[in-house]
């Protein structure tokens, strides 16, 4: 398919662990972004990835969470030590630069 | 900071219309956008208004758009049990990031 994918679809660790999410954005997107829908929560900003543009981390919770872009591409989002209110579904969206951003399915995270 | 609000829950009569409601504090918005989520799924655009317009039309769905109460609805005329979802109001902050609503989930009652 031609759309956002994310992987895995589900994800449940333990407590401490770490874990890596990863994105494959619509080709040609050069804009990527992330964010953490909590329960009963709208979705929080984490971080935007332009081009070869340093990123905007303004959103990241915490220095136990990093993502990185390989390429242009493929985007990986990285939590350390998971805590358990790490939990939450955690979307990737692509666009073309101040266009429409396409999501992603999310990855279900669940730290026991 | 900025914010965007939406009540939690509509819960409406298949046939009936739903309106859906959103506020947002930061008036630089230069679009606002309204997501439908299904269960399991991401996020899909509806709809989006221009802030220099006050009403959008497309099929079923109509954008109302307040600029001076910062107030957003959208309305969905002879609502179907497909339309349950969550609904996500969002405002650009006129740069690339958008400011979600908590989201309004909607239920039709058959």
């Amino acid at each position: 398919g031609a759309g956002v994918s994310q992987s895995p679809s589900n994800k449940v660790t333990e407590k401490g662990k770490d874990v890596e999410l990863r994105c494959d954005p619509i080709s040609g997107h050069t804009a990527l972004y992330w964010y953490r829908q909590s329960l009963g929560q709208g979705l929080e900003f984490l971080i935007y990835f332009q081009g070869n543009s340093a990123p905007d981390k303004s959103g990241l919770p915490s220095d136990r969470f990093s993502a990185e872009r390989t390429g242009g591409s493929v985007s990986t989002l990285t939590i350390q030590r998971t805590q358990q209110e790490d939990s939450a579904v955690y979307l990737c969206a692509s666009s073309l630069v101040s266009a429409e951003q396409f999501f992603g399915p999310g990855t279900r995270l669940t730290v026991l | 900071g900025e914010d965007v609000e939406q009540s939690l829950f509509l819960s409406v009569r298949e046939g009936d219309s739903s309106v859906i409601n959103c506020t947002y504090t930061d008036s630089s918005s230069t679009y606002l956008y309204w997501y439908k989520q299904e269960p399991g799924a991401g996020l899909q655009l509806l709809t989006y208004i221009f802030s220099n317009m006050d009403m959008k039309q497309d099929q079923r769905l109509t954008v109302l758009l307040n600029k001076k109460d910062k107030h957003l609805s959208l309305r969905i005329a002879d609502t179907q049990t497909g339309d349950s979802a969550i609904y996500f109001c969002a405002a650009d902050s006129g740069t690339y990031k958008y400011i979600f609503g908590t989201g309004t989930r909607l239920k039709v009652l058959a």
